[in-house]
């Protein structure tokens, strides 16, 4: 079976653009996480989607949203990029029958010039 | 607010040993914690998952346990290999929303040969 897939894998941009990152589920998986992670915060969550509705939020501004598809499949967008944006954006899927295991896909690294 | 602690911050050891990496957790309301390997660059691979309920879990040399009464988790690892370098996470899921983890910093352990 597949693992979590993220597109693109790098991705460089300048500030005052906006990016959209892509995350495909494990085939099943309902459940889609996203998550940023700097070497000075460390991970933290974004935001969650559930069968295409965002089920919770993380402590991030506006400017970072997201959506799923009926397939399950998710995007993030930031607009009016900053440079603290840049990071590695982690997207994560889980299956409700395995006791919300969560399983990480390889994360896209953004970089904002 | 929940917050996760990790210690040490680095570990380095020689081929051979057995180890323990610590996690502890301020809000002993949880769902779940689960354990969580990270190579450079990379994305997470899920290690361990432990229920509020159990108290410990293991796959192969890998051994996790949990006292959530006192906020506290240990990752054993038996006979370490080089190839067991990389950085440990913990992360904790609070009731109510089980997909929201909460990481701690990490724990970079390196076997010497």
């Amino acid at each position: 079976k597949a693992g979590v897939t993220q597109t693109p894998r790098y991705l460089i941009k300048t500030r005052g653009q906006q990016v959209t990152l892509s995350c495909s589920p494990i085939s099943g998986h309902r459940s889609v996480s996203w998550y940023q992670q700097t070497p000075g915060q460390g991970l933290q969550f974004l935001f969650e989607y559930f069968s295409e509705t965002q089920r919770n939020k993380g402590n991030f501004p506006g400017r970072f949203s997201g959506r799923q598809f009926s397939n399950s499949r998710s995007e993030m967008n930031v607009s009016t990029l900053e440079l603290g944006d840049s990071a590695l954006y982690l997207c994560a899927s889980s299956l409700e029958s395995q006791g919300l295991e969560q399983y990480f896909g390889p994360g896209t690294r953004l970089t904002v010039t | 607010k929940q917050e996760v602690t990790q210690i040490p911050a680095a570990l380095s050891v020689p081929e051979g040993e057995n180890l323990v990496l610590n996690c502890s957790f301020t809000d002993s309301a949880i769902y779940n914690l689960q354990w969580f390997r990270q190579d450079p660059g990379k994305g997470l691979t899920s290690l361990l998952l432990i229920q509020s309920s159990q108290r410990e879990q293991t796959s192969g040399r890998l051994n996790a346990s949990l006292d959530k009464s006192s906020g506290r988790s240990t990752l054993y690892i038996a006979a370490s290999q080089p190839g067991d370098s990389a950085t440990y996470l913990c992360a904790v899921a609070p009731s109510g929303s089980a997909r929201q983890l909460t990481f701690g910093s990490g724990t970079q352990l390196t076997v010497l040969p």
